[in-house]
């Protein structure tokens, strides 16, 4: 069973303009959530992460939003660049060890 | 380099033979991860080390799956009489902390195998 469900495979974005990628899921013991950002034949590598005693975090350019009530999280990239075109990963965790990711976005930034 | 390295980067196997999948974690990480990722799906966990302690194996899918990290270092996923639905990239990651979801993960690669 898939507890955590990103629901847009793909997302195309004006260079500048802002991303917002979407995340669900139905594990209400989850209280951390996390993003990762994967290239082509790379690993997936963290980009930012969020508690549960939290509804937002910001690092530079992303920020991501917990709506706990909703069981709900998205990711905000701000302005997109060329560079954030990749597969990007929502995970989530209840036990501070396993993450459960859901299937990705990919994201292509438009010149 | 210092990061995750993992060898094969790619593995075609014939269905019924055995694989041995290695993990080199950076320097130091105490936990590391194995995680595997189908085509068009989002890495799922395999299983956890804790140093040299295999503290969760839950998520291995079956008894042909076997992992090891004798020395608390370097581990290995061997996965017996392949079939092709073993067919996956093979993710590992380490943490320098005893657990590891709740701060940053440092994932190699990974391993491609294909069973044909």
């Amino acid at each position: 069973d898939q507890q955590v469900k990103q629901n847009s495979p793909s997302l195309s974005v004006q260079e500048g303009r802002i991303s917002i990628l979407n995340c669900d899921y139905t594990n209400s013991m989850f209280d951390y959530f996390l993003w990762y950002k994967k290239y082509p034949a790379e690993g997936p590598t963290f980009l930012i992460s969020i508690s549960s005693i939290k509804d937002k975090n910001e690092d530079g350019r992303f920020t991501v939003f917990l709506n706990k009530s909703a069981k709900h999280l998205s990711l905000h990239i701000v302005p997109s660049q060329p560079g954030d075109s990749a597969v990007y990963f929502c995970a989530a965790s209840d036990d501070d060890y396993k993450l459960s990711f859901g299937a990705g976005t990919t994201v292509t930034v438009r010149a | 380099g210092a990061g995750v390295s993992q060898s094969p980067r790619y593995k075609v196997a014939k269905r019924g033979q055995d694989v041995a999948l290695r993990c080199d974690p950076i320097s130091g990480h105490v936990s590391l991860f194995w995680y595997q990722q189908a085509l068009g799906q989002g890495p799922e966990f395999l299983t956890y080390f804790q140093n040299e302690a295999q503290l969760d194996k839950s998520g291995l899918p079956s008894d042909r799956f076997f992992a090891e990290r004798p020395e608390g270092s370097v581990s290995t996923l061997k996965i017996q009489r392949t079939q092709q639905e073993d067919s996956a990239v093979y993710l590992c990651a380490s943490s320098p902390r005893l657990a590891g979801a709740t701060g940053e993960l440092f994932f190699g690669e990974g391993s491609r195998l294909t069973v044909l």
